[in-house]
């Protein structure tokens, strides 16, 4: 079993749209969880990370995780075209990192 | 503020000739390093990680290798690509201590090898 799984998608939504991401992932011991936004051809970048369970919000972005069923999510509010992009999850445990293989998401004007 | 560079940004080799890419990182000391392929839609794996100057773990046995001469480059050889090698490579660095879980991502090297 791999340690996050996640639906490649693709996935398209109209502009404004909320759109939700998941992941699973198989430790229950895991704490760190994060969000990374991969433009084409460009290395992926940071978004948001969560401690252990509940919720963070940066601006139109919130990320949740629920330890309890091992699944993490991303919610982009109000979505626009600039969202298009694969978004990766990725976990961090004792300097390993575990990344899902990405939703591929398009935001349609 | 942080900067990390990799080149060069496309290579395109034949099978059997050696490789070399290179990433440096600025604004930093003593990060932790990463090197990553990323094959088309598939998830990033990690190739090599590295704790300082020397260290270097590997995580795919491979005919890839890796090396830290100095403290902020990291370097990714090959004596012989093999097709399977293509694929977008990204250098990374990470945070230590209480920051240990952020990681930041290079532009990558896009190497295809024919």
């Amino acid at each position: 079993q791999k340690e996050v799984e996640q639906d490649p998608g693709p996935l398209s939504v109209p502009e404004g749209a909320i759109v939700s991401l998941n992941c699973t992932y198989s430790n229950s011991a895991f704490q760190y969880f994060m969000w990374y936004r991969q433009y084409s051809r460009k290395g992926p970048e940071l978004l948001m990370y969560t401690y252990s369970s509940g919720n963070k919000e940066d601006g139109r972005f919130t990320a949740q995780v629920d330890k309890s069923s091992k699944y993490i999510s991303l919610f982009i509010r109000d979505s626009q075209p600039s969202d298009s992009a694969t978004y990766l999850c990725a976990i961090w445990n004792f300097n390993k990192f575990y990344f899902g293989s990405g939703t591929k998401l398009n935001v349609k004007p | 503020s942080q900067t990390i560079h990799q080149w060069p940004a496309t290579l395109v080799q034949p099978v059997g000739s050696p490789l070399s890419l290179e990433c440096t990182v600025e604004g930093t000391s003593n990060p932790n390093l990463y090197w990553y392929r990323q094959a088309a839609g598939r998830g990033l794996q990690l190739l090599f990680y590295s704790v300082g100057i020397g260290q270097i773990s590997s995580e795919v046995p491979q005919n890839l290798s890796a090396s830290r001469p100095q403290d902020r480059q990291f370097i990714l050889s090959s004596k012989k690509l093999l097709l399977s090698d293509s694929g977008f490579y990204l250098c990374a660095w990470g945070g230590t201590g209480a920051n240990s879980y952020e990681q930041y991502f290079g532009p990558g090297t896009r190497l295809t090898v024919t």
